[in-house]
């Protein structure tokens, strides 16, 4: 069965440096979207992508995060200067159409700063 | 504003012991109502969408159904292997088709 592939498992990095998150979504889906999940707390929307840019965004996607889909195929999260409580797990998932609304998610990615 | 409130928090059941899981919603221009599965370390997987109130779906050991402000998860006869948290989700018919997660029960089940 096809599924969303995210990179890396997990990356641990300095408080203010920049970290990508990488996702490669399932071929023939058109919604893109990133969640969070801190440590034992609910998974979080950040972000929705379609046709290459931002549908819809909540408040903790805030100046320092931005997505890109730089190719066909990956679909980025960047960091700009990361925070302490910027780490969390980090999941991309994807939709096929908009007649199918199941949320197909990668195995995340466990953002650690320090 | 959009809500999703799951209840237990946790629940503990021996094998055999059937049980629901609860989750209320409020949400504007309802898409569908969604159940995930979450093990740990993992993205949650999907189980169920349902639309209208009324719905029921079923999977193995698992049934869900919806009314017009809450959806219940049955489990009948858990096996431990049903040990995980249940995510229930909703889906506004706007934008980019955000789906709002609740904080999820956390099920045990034990042999």
């Amino acid at each position: 069965e096809p599924e969303v592939t995210q990179t890396p498992s997990h990356q641990v990095t300095q408080m203010g440096q920049e970290v990508i998150l990488r996702c490669v979504p399932i071929s023939n889906h058109l919604y893109f979207y990133w969640y969070r999940q801190i440590l034992g707390q609910k998974v979080e929307f950040l972000v929705s992508f379609y046709n290459n840019e931002i549908s819809e965004k909540s408040e903790i996607f805030d100046d320092q995060f931005s997505v890109e889909r730089p190719d066909g195929s990956n679909f980025t999260l960047k960091i700009r200067s990361t925070k302490l409580e910027d780490s969390a797990m980090y999941f991309c998932a994807s939709i096929m159409t908009a007649d199918n609304e199941k949320l197909f998610f990668g195995s995340g990615t466990q953002l650690s700063v320090l | 504003e959009d809500q999703v409130t799951q209840s237990p928090e946790a629940l503990r059941l021996q094998e055999g012991e059937s049980s629901s899981l609860n989750c209320s919603y409020t949400v504007s221009g309802l898409r569908g109502l969604f159940w995930y599965r979450q093990d740990p370390g993992k993205g949650p997987e999907f189980l169920f969408t349902l639309y209208s109130a009324g719905e029921e779906k079923e999977k193995e050991r698992l049934k869900a159904t919806l009314t017009k402000k809450e959806s219940f998860l049955h489990i009948t006869a858990p096996k431990p292997e049903d040990s995980a948290t249940y995510l229930c989700a909703v889906q506004a018919g706007t934008g980019g088709f955000k789906t709002i997660f609740g904080a999820g029960t956390r099920l045990f089940v034990k042999a």
